[in-house]
């Protein structure tokens, strides 16, 4: 399983896009790169996944370099309900494969 | 969108006790279903993953004898702490993925707050 590094914490005002860069340097042909979002005391969400280009939902984007190793979360006029940590994960996330998470990144979003 | 569920919501139990926690997948029928722990401003940490009809499997350090994990059927699998103490004290959360061609989506439970006095 890719290691995948985030930074620790990101703050940000309302109304601004952020950007949250994941490296994973050591990811297989098979890898798949997803997001997820934590709130305290709850599971886990997805936002998005990708494998290479460009994907695009109706909460972020995800850009994904031609060499894979690494990629940026892309969230457009952030709010205040957008704090949250944000997990980068990367591997085969089908049936039995196990799911992985690095440390994450904290977004703090400001007034 | 699949949907994972986990009761208790959260439970506080005397020291040398046992508790149980359910995870269940409500609209979908999963195989294979993982079991995370996470303490305050910490990661998920991966603990087991947990297998319909065989034994699960523990990831290194995590004792199988005191994280009892049992997967009985397609949509329930259960975790146990035996005997637990103030250390387990700890955020559980579960989850699966409905094995679709073409979703590779994990869809985590709202988690269990375990409070060992």
């Amino acid at each position: 399983l890719a290691k995948t590094t985030q930074p620790i914490s990101m703050d940000s005002y309302e109304g601004q896009e952020v950007n949250i860069t994941c490296s994973h340097n050591n990811i297989a042909t098979n890898d798949y790169i997803t997001w997820y979002q934590q709130f305290p005391s709850q599971g886990p969400r997805f936002i998005i996944q990708g494998y290479k280009t460009k994907v695009t939902n109706e909460v972020a984007s995800l850009f994904i370099p031609a060499d894979r190793k690494s990629s940026t979360l892309s969230l457009p006029r952030v709010s205040l309900s957008d704090t949250a940590v944000y997990y980068c994960l990367v591997g085969i996330n089908t049936g039995g494969f196990k799911t992985i998470f690095g440390a994450g990144t904290r977004l703090f979003v400001k007034a | 969108g699949a949907v994972v569920s986990q009761h208790p919501s959260w439970v506080i139990c005397k020291s040398g006790t046992s508790v149980k926690i359910e995870c269940r997948s409500l609209d979908f029928q999963a195989t294979t279903m993982f079991w995370y722990r996470q303490f305050p401003k910490q990661s998920l940490m991966l603990m087991a993953t947990s297998n319909e009809g065989s034994k699960a499997t523990y990831e290194q350090g995590v004792e199988k004898d005191k994280f009892l994990i049992n997967h009985a059927s397609l949509t329930l699998s259960t975790l146990t702490v035996t005997s637990a103490h103030p250390e387990d004290s700890s955020f559980y959360i579960c989850s699966a993925n409905p094995g679709l061609a073409g979703n590779n989506e994990q869809f985590f439970g709202p988690g269990t707050r375990l409070t060992v006095l």
